[in-house]
């Protein structure tokens, strides 16, 4: 299969727990987006990769959160502290390099409930 | 503000009768308008892209229009089977690639 994959796709932690999730994106795609999904929300912008370079980073990314793409292939997002407001789905997604090609391919997701 | 707006918030059809969905938006810049398809427990399902206003794209018993203040989404003689939430998303024209997402019409479809 050659889509994007998530892993783990469930995680369950204790507040206060550190958690990281993985993200590996379509092969040769350069582009790569972190989101956070809420129950009847639309996905929210989290963090923006293009190859290893963290170009845009959102207000949402607190100090708790970091991302990181070290040889511009898979992502990780972990959040340190959690809190039960952290409760939510990480969506990955990635973009081909071609221009004007903008459509982003999501991941299934990683589901995070913080008890 | 950025802002992507979809209405209605969820919608109940019985199967074959048509309608649209909405997505109007109130941004500095666009650069692109997706919509999305997402089933429960899924992540969003890419459907189309249009880029300037007066563009159409079809797809089966979809077609989505976009005008410079909002795009919609026609499903023609709709089945079960497209019963999901369907997302507006719109890529900012401001030199990097920040996508805002709407909050989606949730689709029930009756047979």
């Amino acid at each position: 299969d050659t889509g994007v994959s998530q892993d783990p796709r469930h995680k369950i932690t204790k507040r206060g727990q550190n958690v990281t999730f993985r993200c590996d994106p379509i092969s040769e795609h350069n582009r790569l987006y972190w989101y956070r999904q809420t129950l009847g929300q639309g996905p929210e912008f989290l963090t923006y990769f293009q190859n290893e370079a963290q170009l845009e980073k959102s207000r949402l990314l607190s100090d708790r959160f970091s991302a990181e793409r070290p040889k511009g292939s898979f992502s990780t997002l972990e959040i340190q502290r959690t809190e039960q407001g952290d409760s939510a789905m990480y969506l990955c997604a990635s973009s081909p390099p071609a221009h004007n090609n903008n459509e982003q391919f999501f991941g299934p997701g990683t589901r995070l409930t913080v008890l | 503000e950025d802002q992507v707006t979809q209405s209605p918030e969820a919608l109940r059809l019985q199967e074959g009768e048509s309608s649209s969905l909405n997505c109007s938006y109130t941004v500095s810049g666009l650069r692109g308008l997706f919509w999305y398809r997402q089933d429960p427990g899924k992540g969003p399902e890419f459907l189309f892209t249009l880029y300037s206003a007066g563009e159409e794209k079809e797809k089966e018993r979809l077609k989505a229009t976009l005008t410079k203040k909002e795009s919609f989404l026609h499903i023609t003689a709709p089945k079960p089977e497209d019963s999901a939430t369907y997302l507006c998303a719109v890529l900012l024209n401001t030199g990097g690639f920040k996508t805002i997402f709407g909050a989606g019409t949730r689709l029930f479809v009756k047979a």
